[in-house]
Parts: C-alpha cells; structure tokens; sequence
C-alpha cells in the first residue's frame, strides 16, 4: 500500500517569512495529492490539491510542487501570518477503487510574532 | 456552503459496548468515507462506501466495524464490541467524483471515548 513522509514534524517561522514542508509517497500509481489544515480540535479542512498532470499549483500566498519522478511534493506557505499556525497534513491517494487517503503524520506550523 | 455534518459530536462508552457514528454527507456526493485520529497522530483511512457497498477498506476495518447508508441522507459507523484503542476522533468525508483525483471534504468528527 502507499506510504506517506512528512517532514518536519515541527516548524517554527517568523512572521513574515515562508515556511516549506515537504512529502514523500511510495506507490507510483497515485495521482492525487492534497493539503489539509488542521486546528487544534477541529476538522481537516482542504487548502490546496495537486493531481499529477500538473508539476505547480498556486492559490494566493499558499503552492504545492509535484516531482512525479522523485515521487515527491511540497507545500509552501509565503507571507506566513499568526493563522497560519496549525498543523498541516500531507496525502496521496492512487485514484483506484478505494479513493481512501494515505496520510502523512503532520506538520505543525508556529509562527513566531 | 454545503458541509459535511456528524453527530455526535462527543461520545463516551463503556468497554464492549455497540457505538454508532452518524454523518449526513454534502447532498450531490456520491462517495462516502470513515477516517480515525489517534490524539495527537495522523488521520487514519478506515473505509470508503459508493452505490451502496464498501468500495476498499483498510486493515483496520475489521470484523468489529461496519457502515450503511439506511436512507438518502444518512451514513453510519457501527463499532460492535469498542475496545480501549478505539479511543479517536472519527471523522466522516465525502466527495463528488471519484478517480483520478477527488476532493473529499471532512465534517467535524466525532471524538469517542471508551472507559
């Protein structure tokens, strides 16, 4: 089955500066790759997805990179502000039958004032 | 905008006993997901549900796990028998399409507790 890398599992950046976490995934039938955000008791809530016709997606100060040879994708956060601050998860799904999603084990963001 | 709803939202239950998690899915999706967080670990897939029948499930879904859509709204999670480790957040998903790339969106969890 797929396995999915996180790194790191703590990242600490002032205000102001971009922050980067990058993933690894195993299988290389998988073709989907989103960004969850997760607050301190709440739901994982999507920001960003990649699928892996596309090597680059931007949506305002947040990008996702995709290395389909390297098998691996990144997330990066610029202009970082204080609600930036959450733990951030990685997946992978391979598209076939089960769609379920293949986590990483997060990422949790500080940004320091 | 349409969210993903689960209820409820906190539940405490005694070793052995039948728990059932309930989630109403956004109105035009069509699959049907359970995932689990373990405090403080990451979001575990548990299983995935389409036309009425489990699409893939993980090894964590075991014999003691089940799910049914019982009518047009409605997407449940049976525990059987809840054991100590079953302790998590459950969080329902669901999305429109399927394949190729999906977006699946979460509802709020439910967090059981098992004394």
């Amino acid at each position: 089955g797929e396995n999915v890398e996180q790194h790191p599992s703590t990242l600490s950046v002032q205000e102001g500066d971009s922050a980067v976490i990058k993933c690894t995934y195993s299988d290389s039938a998988s073709n989907y790759f989103p960004w969850y955000k997760q607050e301190l008791g709440k739901r994982p809530q999507l920001i960003i997805d990649i699928r892996s016709n596309v090597g680059e997606k931007k949506d305002q100060r947040i990008a996702v990179t995709l290395n389909k040879t390297a098998k691996h994708f990144s997330l990066h956060i610029t202009e970082t502000q204080p609600e930036d601050s959450a733990v951030y998860f990685c997946a992978a799904s391979d598209g076939g039958g089960a769609d379920g999603l293949t986590f990483g084990k997060g990422t949790h963001l500080i940004i320091q004032p | 905008e349409p969210e993903v709803t689960q209820t409820p939202s906190h539940q405490v239950t005694q070793m052995g006993q039948e728990v059932i998690l309930r989630c109403v899915p956004i109105s035009n999706h069509l699959y049907f997901y359970w995932y689990r967080q373990i405090l403080g670990q990451k979001v575990e897939f548990l299983v995935s549900f389409y036309n009425n029948e489990i699409s893939e499930k993980s090894e964590i879904f075991d014999d003691q796990f089940s799910v049914e859509r019982p009518d047009g709204s409605n997407f449940t999670l049976k525990i059987r028998s809840t054991k100590l480790e079953d302790s998590a957040m459950y969080f329902c998903a669901s999305s429109a399409t399927s394949g190729g790339g999906k977006t699946q969106y979460f509802g709020p969890g439910t967090r059981l507790l098992v004394l």
